[in-house]
Order: structure tokens, then sequence, then C-alpha cells
């Protein structure tokens, strides 16, 4: 079946540090990968996402690129913000005519101080 | 544009009561899904629907009922609740299969004494 495993936290950074949050995936065939963000007392939200192997999803300074050779989608920003303290969720969705259950990571939490 | 509400949004339950938690969805979407969030456990799924009607089990759903009478809305009950039922619930609805994105409401948080 299908597994994530993601970089386990917590990370800490100060701000304007370069972040990357590892992500690694077992999947049947080359699905779409997702990165959620879960900000403090909310819920999880669509950080970015690719659809096809070689492809870079980015949002708000955040980047992943599908790398089918390594089964990875690593998460990288340049530049860390304070309001980027968050937890991070790498996701998968399941194999075609399967159930309906997306396979997350644990989460890395990320606390940026000033 | 509300997206996901889910009310009540904090609940403390003494071991044995019951309670339901609303989960509602104005963006016409077919599946909508129950997760619980506890320390190192990441959000495992309780239940879920792919349209109005029709409910099923996730990973872990024992102790846990659902319905699904409304497309709009996803109810989820706990009929005698348990110390281990102390955690944040999330409701999160979809357009289609789960490879469209997910839209989460913003958590229930219950505990159980």
């Amino acid at each position: 079946g299908n597994s994530v495993t993601q970089m386990e936290g917590p990370v800490t950074l100060s701000e304007e540090a370069f972040l990357t949050i590892n992500c690694t995936y077992t999947a049947t065939g080359y699905p779409s990968l997702f990165w959620y963000v879960q900000y403090p007392g909310e819920g999880l939200q669509l950080l970015l996402k690719a659809t096809k192997a070689d492809d870079k999803g980015s949002n708000k300074g955040f980047e992943a690129t599908y790398r089918k050779e390594t089964t990875s989608f690593h998460l990288e920003k340049g530049s860390v913000q304070v309001s980027d303290s968050a937890v991070y969720f790498c996701a998968l969705p399941p194999p075609r005519g399967s159930n309906y259950k997306l396979t997350f990571g644990k989460g890395t939490l990320l606390t940026v101080n000033p | 544009n509300a997206g996901v509400t889910q009310t009540p949004k904090f609940r403390v339950l003494k071991t044995g009561q019951s309670m339901t938690l609303l989960c509602a969805q104005d963006m016409n979407h077919e599946y909508m899904y129950w997760y619980r969030q506890d320390p190192g456990m990441g959000l495992r799924l309780i239940h879920y629907s792919v349209g109005e009607g029709t409910t099923a089990k996730g990973e872990v759903p024992d102790g846990y009922n659902v319905s699904r009478l409304k497309k709009q809305n996803f109810l989820l009950g706990l009929e005698s609740a348990a110390p281990s039922q102390t955690s944040v619930y999330f409701c999160a609805s979809s357009y289609g299969v789960p490879k469209m994105p997910l839209h989460f409401g913003n958590g229930t948080r219950l505990t159980v004494t």
C-alpha cells in the first residue's frame, strides 16, 4: 500500500534561514503529491501540489519538486519568516480504485524565531 | 464563502456521555471525512462518505458512528465517550476522488474526563 515517510521534527530556525523538510513515498505508479500546512489552532490547508514527475509545486515562497527517481517530494523555502511557524504534512492519494484514504505523513513542526 | 464549518469548537465530556459533532460544507462537495489528530500519531481517518446517504469505515472507526443525511452535512457521534477519545477532530471535504485537495474545518477539541 501507499506510505509516506516524513522528516521528524521539531525544526527550529531563525528568521531568513533556509528550510528543507524531507518527504519520501512508496506508491504504485506516479500519483499526485501534496504538502499541507496547519497553522496554530486551525485545520490543514493545501500549501502546494505536483501532479506528475518532475513537476515543481510552489506557493508562498515554498517549493517542492516531484522526483520519481528518488520517490521524494522535499519541501524547501529559501528564507523563512516567523509567520511560517506551523506543522507541515506531506500527503499521497490512495491508489486508483481503492478506498478513499489519503495517506499523510506524521507532520513536522516548524518554529521560526525572530 | 464559509468552506467547512465544525461545531462545537471545544467540548468537555465525562466518561460515558454522548455527543454529536457537526460538520457543514457549502462547496457542494461529494466526499466528506472525519479525522482525529493526536500527538505523535498524525491524522487518522475515522469514517468517510462518498455521497449523500453513504458512509464507510476508516482506520479507527470503533466507538464512533456517522451519518450523511444531507450532502452538505456529516455528523460524527460518540455514543459512550471514553478518555481514549480525547483528541482534536477534523472534518474535511473534497470535490472528487481524494487526489483533489481536501478542505478542512478548524477542528473540535474534545476532552473526555
